[in-house]
């Protein structure tokens, strides 16, 4: 278990709609990370918020947005979804400072299925 | 841009040795990360690499040759349960983010 709870575990849906999903951080990690994983496309890295702020972005989907709350939990949204959305979604989080940015620990994903 | 080359598919036995090969090439370099992921689960983090030679964390071990551009997973006495996909991942610029850019992953079948 690596402290980074996602919810919920499974999700079913239908083109054009709108779905939130929800992360909450390892104790005391002040960022999170949201990752995407298909099979096409391997762990793309989607975006990372830091205390509350923005703090790095990949190649995120204008249809996608995040944020993160004073509580440290995140959400990321996604609308007007289309088949190819259908993928693993992760949140990770970690200590922000230096080396340990690259020791990430990811929460159990959220699938996502868009019928 | 970054980018990272794995072989897709390794098989081993179990109780042999196997290493999992990768080689990047990145525009600022931050480390060279090994994560684990099972089947349907969350990938794990294995071992980082910030300068050139050998992590030994018990059966695994990660290398790093900078000047090549060139790292690799060493898993020994190998188990079943080491049936697994396995990633490497080197950190974007800037280097003040956690933004990873991961490799396509390495499957690997441990065999009785």
């Amino acid at each position: 278990d690596s402290g980074v709870t996602q919810t919920p575990k499974h999700l079913i849906t239908a083109t054009g709609q709108r779905v939130t999903l929800r992360c909450s951080p390892r104790s005391g990690d002040l960022s999170v990370y949201w990752y995407q994983q298909s099979l096409d496309q391997g762990l793309q890295f989607l975006i990372q918020y830091y205390n509350g702020e923005e703090r790095a972005k990949g190649n995120i989907l204008e249809r996608f947005s995040a944020q993160q709350f004073p509580d440290l939990h995140s959400e990321l949204n996604l609308s007007s979804l289309e088949l190819g959305d259908s993928a693993l979604y992760f949140c990770a989080s970690s200590v922000a400072k230096g080396s340990s940015y690259n020791e990430q620990f990811f929460g159990p994903g959220t699938r996502l299925t868009v019928l | 841009g970054q980018s990272l080359e794995q072989p897709s598919e390794v098989t081993a036995v179990e109780g042999a040795i196997v290493q999992i090969n990768c080689t990047y090439q990145t525009s600022g370099f931050y480390g060279l990360s090994w994560y684990q992921q099972h089947d349907g689960g969350a990938p794990t983090f294995l071992s980082y690499n910030a300068l050139d030679g050998l992590e030994e964390t018990g059966r695994f071990s990660s290398f790093l040759s900078r000047s090549d551009s060139y790292g690799y997973l060493l898993l020994q006495e190998l188990q079943m349960k080491d049936s697994a996909s396995y990633f490497c991942a080197v950190r974007d610029r800037p280097g003040n983010t956690g933004k990873l850019i991961f490799g396509q992953g390495t499957t690997l079948q441990v065999k009785p």
